[in-house]
């Protein structure tokens, strides 16, 4: 049964830094693109990024880019967003999401960011 | 950037045949992707590329796609059906893009 468990969300001040993660269970990262999508407070869902399956791809929305990167670990079948120069725009609930052929077809719960001073 | 427009609410009654449509200028090369969120539950895919059902999905969900627009139809709407509904496709990087959502009410 696959589950994904999203943690290090918190409150962050405006500039600093903060990295989430993914634990996956059920399957193997390898095996899988792995995406971070998440959710503004009334508003819609949003892309972050994704690695793809054997770690080579990455890419990042634009309003992310160079500020934001996403990794794992294979050793800890973990997921990663390490995210830097917060603003408030980034406050949501962060999803690590796996993907299958563009299904994204598996969820985890989220893990909340906010950013404010 | 590229963008998926998606109606706020659509709205009908149980039994009613429900339409949330998507727009974007891509969609002709591009696959459409609809997912389902009920609240506090966990993201659904409903239907991918276009009009395929997954398994699990009750066939009263349909997809199809023509020309800018793809179009999700849940024929004879159930209350249980209620929920925040997102197209998604890719882009020209091929990166995901998700529309606003569409908020879906059955009373």
């Amino acid at each position: 049964q696959v589950q994904l468990a999203e943690s290090g969300g918190g409150v962050v001040q405006p500039g600093r830094s903060l990295r989430l993660s993914c634990a996956a269970s059920g399957f193997t990262l390898r095996s899988r693109g792995m995406h971070w999508v998440r959710q503004a407070p009334g508003k819609g869902l949003e892309w972050v990024s994704v690695i793809s399956s054997d770690g080579r791809n990455k890419f990042y929305v634009d309003s992310v880019k160079g500020r934001f990167t996403i990794s794992r670990d294979n050793s800890k079948n973990t997921l990663y967003l390490q995210m830097n120069s917060l603003g408030a725009e980034d406050t949501a609930m962060y999803y690590c999401v796996q993907e299958s052929i563009w299904v994204f077809d598996h969820w985890g719960r989220g893990t909340l960011v906010t950013v404010s001073s | 950037s590229y963008e998926l427009t998606q109606p706020p609410s659509v709205s009908v009654s149980p039994g009613q045949t429900a339409r949330i449509t998507c727009s974007g200028d891509a969609l002709p090369k591009k696959y459409t992707y609809w997912l389902q969120r009920k609240s506090g539950q966990a993201p659904v895919v409903v239907i991918y590329e276009d009009s395929k059902r997954p398994s699990g999905i009750p066939e009263r969900f349909s997809g199809s796609s023509s020309g800018t627009m793809a179009t999700l139809t849940i024929s004879g709407a159930q209350v249980e059906d209620e929920g925040d509904y997102y197209c998604y496709s890719t882009d020209s990087s091929g990166n995901p893009v998700f529309g606003g959502g569409t908020k879906l009410t059955v009373l």
